[in-house]
């Protein structure tokens, strides 16, 4: 299995309070990914990074910040927690070369909840 | 991204064959067909990917019909631990990000 961890793997806190969630690689893969799943929707794009320092954002982005000051860490930041971002939380990671740049690893998921 | 279409939930005998049908009939010239799977509570784990070839690995084989139009999963014997949520992705395949669009997928459920 690819070498990736999150932290934390459950979170329970309350709305209005800034919560951080980290991805940790040791794979030294260029692109991580967060996306959030929720019942009925599947997995959605947060945001990406394709390189330290260089991140974008995917189809559900409010709300969400990140940051990637090396290549092995991918912190997904909310400032202001609210319940609608109650949901579970997976990182993936992956390395671009010809035909298989979409070959994505997952992390284990965080479970987030917002009280 | 092209879009899509697979059945929302299929069955299959321990020890048969299990074919997932995909329609992605918009797809585009450099666009590639990807199967990730989701098994229970788990990350989802990539299967297998095509562009125009059938392609098969150690877990399945990939049909692509020759207009490229739809595609088949295979999953030669199945077994109870093939039981999980089966995406269809299409997307590029030389694109600077790899962002990964994912629909609903199809449950595939593996019964004794």
């Amino acid at each position: 299995d690819a070498g990736i961890t999150q932290s934390p793997r459950h979170k329970v806190t309350e709305t209005g309070t800034p919560v951080t969630l980290r991805c940790h690689q040791t794979e030294n893969h260029r692109y991580m990914y967060w996306y959030r799943q929720d019942p009925g929707h599947g997995l959605r794009l947060i945001h990406y990074s394709y390189g330290v320092k260089d991140t974008d954002k995917g189809e559900v982005s409010d709300g969400y910040s990140v940051s990637r000051s090396k290549t092995e860490d991918f912190l997904l930041t909310l400032e202001s927690a609210t319940s609608s971002q109650t949901s579970v939380y997976f990182c993936a990671i992956s390395e671009k070369s010809s035909g298989k740049n979409h070959e994505q690893f997952f992390g284990p998921g965080t479970r987030l909840t917002v009280l | 991204d092209a879009k899509t279409t697979q059945p929302p939930s299929m069955d299959c005998a321990e020890g048969r064959a299990a074919n997932l049908p995909c329609n992605h009939s918009t797809i585009s010239g450099n666009e590639y067909v990807y199967w990730y799977r989701q098994i229970h509570s788990q990350g989802p784990q990539y299967i297998i990917h095509g562009l125009k070839n059938n392609e098969t690995n150690e877990m399945a084989s990939l049909i692509i019909t020759e207009d490229r139009k739809s595609s088949t999963l295979i999953l030669p014997h199945a077994t109870l631990r093939d039981t999980a949520v089966y995406y269809c992705i299409v997307s590029w395949g030389s694109g600077n990000t790899g962002k990964l669009i994912f629909g609903q997928g199809t449950t595939l459920q593996v019964k004794p």
